[in-house]
């Protein structure tokens, strides 16, 4: 299968601040990446779509003004938590496309809020 | 009622025993049917990918896929202690957005 590397594995900040998560797509150009939200013993929660080169789609519910996608080549997809809270703490996961509806996970970023 | 219902579990098989999971689903737009395996902390893992009905066979996994039933079902043969994991159902319709069901635990008992 495709290798989707995500960076950071894990990363604790405090409260007010902001945290970027990268994910790379690492053996093939990825049309389309997708962002996961998983609480513990659950499934996980698409938060938002985005293509290469255009804004990403949220799902309803998901602030856009405070989960900031940024998909600037077609290996690579950011998301940044903008004023983190202790709410926010979460796993968050990226998945990659290329073909249909095959998608490829990372390994996941742990974020705990302080 | 939810878009993809899978039963949770947790399912306890000793090793060697066939694994058998499934999951119903109510929309019937949904044309691509996957199957992923997680452990825990980490991303899940793409086993077995479908599209529209059929069955897929691949070492010891086997997806079918029954789409008149809205009925999806992967079969584990042989399990293995290293079987043991969270395995989720996902599907998705033409917009390639993937509904997952809840997982299932399942550990194979040395």
């Amino acid at each position: 299968g495709a290798v989707v590397s995500q960076h950071p594995s894990r990363v604790i900040c405090k409260s007010g601040t902001s945290v970027k998560i990268e994910c790379r797509s690492l053996d093939f150009q990825a049309t389309t990446m997708f962002w996961y939200r998983q609480f513990p013993k659950k499934s996980l929660m698409l938060m938002a779509t985005s293509n290469e080169g255009s804004k990403a789609t949220y799902e309803q519910g998901v602030e856009k003004d405070k989960f900031l996608i940024n998909h600037a080549s077609l290996t690579l997809s950011t998301l940044t938590v903008t004023s983190a809270h202790p709410e926010d703490s979460s796993f968050y996961i990226c998945s990659s496309s290329a073909l249909a509806a095959e998608q490829y996970f990372g390994p996941g970023t742990r974020l705990t809020v302080t | 009622q939810k878009e993809v219902e899978q039963d949770p579990g947790p399912l306890s098989v000793p090793e060697g025993a066939i694994v058998s999971l499934n999951c119903t689903y109510s929309n019937s737009a949904f044309q691509y049917f996957m199957w992923y395996r997680q452990y825990s902390r980490k991303g899940p893992e793409l086993l077995m990918y479908t599209y529209s009905s059929g069955n897929k066979e691949d070492g010891r996994f086997t997806a079918q896929v029954d789409k008149s039933s809205k009925y999806i079902s992967l079969f584990i043969r042989d399990s293995q202690p290293s079987d043991s994991a969270t395995y989720l159902c996902a599907m998705s319709a033409n917009d390639y957005k993937l509904s997952f069901g809840a997982g299932t635990t399942v550990t194979v008992r040395a």
